[in-house]
């Protein structure tokens, strides 16, 4: 069984403060990512990672950036979270391009004050 | 880039009927089409997915069309039960990268 989990179910910081989200999978995945959920907006890809020290942005992001030091993390991070990154975030994990299927992670409610 | 449009983004039927979800996508390139069930406070799981090349799929009480021609796939699910009550996500992937675009989100509501 794919397991992808994250550090912190919840977390509440300060506006200003740099942010570590980590995520982790045990299934010898290729690629990796990075989603922020919001109500009526769906899954916005933030950056993706298809190989250890490789990244790629996606749809939104800035304010945001990651790394991918081993194959099995890969860590986001808010260099000065802001209110408007108040958000749910989620990792996923894929094997690769034949099977592309992905495995979420339970979520990091995250909330700037 | 790649655009995908859900409708509706909130449907309640009764239990026993059948639910449908519909999706468009803009790059005629995409080739798999993947549908996400998220339970509330839970992780999205995929729950059946479709590849270009086959117009439908079926998996019990779901099943997913394609018509490539027109850029749109839908989620059916028949008989349904409030276990089935949960936002359903549909999503869209070009060539060999399987980078998914996802939809905004069905929010399906069945009720006993």
């Amino acid at each position: 069984d794919v397991k992808v989990t994250q550090s912190s179910r919840y977390l509440v910081k300060r506006t200003g403060e740099k942010v570590f989200l980590e995520c982790v999978q045990d299934m010898d995945h290729e690629n990796m990512f990075w989603y922020r959920q919001d109500p009526g907006l769906g899954l916005r890809l933030i950056y993706f990672s298809y190989d250890v020290k490789m990244k790629e942005k996606g749809d939104i992001p800035e304010g945001y950036s990651v790394s991918r030091e081993k194959k099995e993390r890969f860590s986001l991070i808010l260099e000065s979270a802001s209110t408007n990154q108040t958000s749910m975030y989620l990792c996923a994990s894929s094997s690769g391009t034949f099977t592309p299927e992905q495995y979420f992670g339970p979520g990091t409610r995250l909330t700037v004050t | 880039g790649e655009n995908v449009e859900q409708h509706p983004s909130t449907l309640s039927v009764q239990e026993g009927d059948s639910a449908v979800i519909k999706c468009t996508y803009s790059d005629s390139a995409s080739n798999y089409f993947p549908w996400y069930k998220q339970e509330l406070g839970k992780r999205p799981q995929l729950i059946i997915d479709i590849r270009s090349n086959v117009g439908e799929k079926k998996d019990q009480r779901i099943a997913v069309t394609l018509n490539k021609t027109a850029k749109h796939f839908s989620l059916h699910i028949t008989e349904t039960q409030p276990e089935d009550s949960a936002v359903y996500f549909c999503a869209a992937s070009a060539g060999g990268s399987y980078i998914p675009t996802f939809g905004r989100g069905t929010s399906l509501i069945v009720h006993p």
